[in-house]
């Protein structure tokens, strides 16, 4: 098993633009997590799907962000503008059931100028 | 709502002492309970778990008990090694579904040779 892959596994952009994260969850995994992590604010969870389905969008920071889940094997976080602020390392996990535990991937690192 | 309640870091050991890093948590109903450990530039990985009160978790080395009545999941270690320098992060879930994993702040271990 390859874990859940992510990419890319670094991202340095400028201001404005538009920047686009990806994630392949372990298959037969039914639950995707995006964490964000930076050393101010820790680990956060930004959003998380069921069955492809979004359950809890609340911890987006703003409307800049977006994500989607198209089918069980792909996912992608969508910033559109990037700010410097958007700054941090992005993590995916996923899960077949959360009493298990997760499987993280091993995040993009994005810098935005 | 559930939290968990991690030690403040960062905690700095010499080879071959011995680690706690305590963890506390609320929660509806019996939790799941995990510790997660963090590299420097990878994913968070889990570490071990246990899922009902008394269970003892381990792996690596690492041993953490469920312990009901004082409701903590302490990690413990007997002799740390360099390569333990991590980040490590205590969690819970009180859901047998997929709601998100609730996550500490993390405890920044270092050891020193």
């Amino acid at each position: 098993d390859a874990g859940v892959i992510q990419s890319p596994r670094h991202e340095v952009t400028e201001m404005g633009q538009e920047v686009t994260l990806r994630c392949k969850p372990i298959s037969g995994h039914n639950s995707l997590f995006w964490y964000r992590q930076t050393m101010m604010r820790g680990l956060e969870l930004l959003i998380y799907f069921n069955n492809n389905v979004p359950i809890d969008d609340s911890g987006m920071p703003e409307d800049r962000f977006s994500a989607k889940m198209p089918n069980a094997s792909f996912s992608t976080l969508k910033i559109q503008p990037s700010e410097p602020r958007d700054s941090a390392v992005y993590f995916c996990a996923s899960s077949l059931k959360v009493y298990y535990g997760y499987t993280f991937g091993s995040g993009t690192r994005l810098t935005v100028v | 709502g559930d939290s968990v309640t991690q030690m403040e870091g960062p905690v700095t050991l010499s080879e071959e002492a011995f680690l706690t890093i305590n963890c506390t948590y609320t929660a509806t109903g019996y939790p799941s309970l995990f510790w997660y450990v963090q590299y420097p530039g990878e994913g968070l990985q889990l570490l071990l778990k246990a899922t009902k009160a008394d269970d003892k978790g381990s792996n690596k080395g690492f041993e953490a008990t469920y312990r009901k009545e004082t409701t903590s999941f302490h990690l413990e270690k007997g002799s740390v090694q360099v390569s333990d320098s991590a980040v490590y992060f205590c969690a819970l879930t009180a859901d047998s579904g997929n709601t998100p994993l609730v996550f500490g702040k993390g405890t920044r271990l270092s050891v020193i040779a």
